[in-house]
């Protein structure tokens, strides 16, 4: 069965500094994706950063990049020079990569909530 | 501006009572889905639809009910056999039906019974 857990229920980082926010996951298929999804105050689900579990190489989108770890079953989400308006709640989460089906198997984990101190 | 609208932003129920809730795209995705998040939790997937006319149950369609007789919108009935309705909902879609995709999520509608 497909799990994603995310330890760190909430996090602080001070504004401009760096923040980590864990993800582990387990799963029996040999392929898949991850994501990391941000929720404003708003609750608007907004895609931060996909990765395709096949490429070694780390995904990254301007201040958000990842250390994927796949041996370790491990998808940390670090923000560079932290902004107020990273504060949200951040959710991980996984899907098989498959030839047919959809997203019906996309597991998202209980969520981090990140705090920006000014 | 492209987009997930959903409608109402906050609706209440009584017992007894079926509810509906709106969801409009103009992405022009082929594929929608419906999630449910409650306090302290991820979100948990209703329903989904690859194509128009068609929809499959994900992990707790109990007590809901869906129809996709447009590409463009996906309503979603929560019947009075949803016994525990208060929750968060959120629709959402993707280019098409496929594991890898972007979701694209509207803004989300709170359910509370009175």
């Amino acid at each position: 069965a497909q799990t994603v857990t995310q330890s760190q229920p909430e996090m602080s980082v001070q504004e401009a500094e760096t923040v980590t926010l864990s993800c582990t996951y387990d799963t029996s298929e040999s392929d898949y994706y991850l994501f990391w999804y941000k929720q404003p105050p708003s609750r608007q689900m907004i895609l931060v950063i996909r990765q395709e579990a096949y490429k070694q190489q780390n995904a990254t989108e301007n201040r958000f990049s990842v250390n994927f770890q796949k041996a370790a079953k491990s998808f940390s989400l670090k923000i560079s020079d932290s902004q107020l308006g990273d504060a949200a709640m951040y959710f991980c989460a996984q899907s098989p990569r498959a030839t047919q089906g959809g997203s019906e198997k996309l597991v998202f984990g209980k969520g981090t909530k990140l705090t920006v101190n000014p | 501006d492209g987009g997930i609208t959903q409608s109402p932003k906050y609706l209440f129920r009584k017992e007894g009572q079926n509810v509906t809730l709106s969801c409009e795209q103009n992405l022009n995705h082929d594929a929608m889905y419906w999630y449910r998040q409650d306090p302290g939790q991820g979100l948990r997937l209703i329903y989904y639809s690859q194509i128009v006319n068609d929809f499959q149950k994900g992990d707790i369609a109990e007590g809901y009910s869906v129809s996709r007789e447009k590409k463009e919108s996906f309503p979603l009935t929560v019947t009075s056999a949803q016994k525990n309705p208060t929750a968060f909902y959120l629709c959402a879609s993707s280019i098409r039906f496929n594991r890898g995709e972007k979701l694209f999520f509207g803004s989300g509608t709170q359910l509370s019974v009175l």
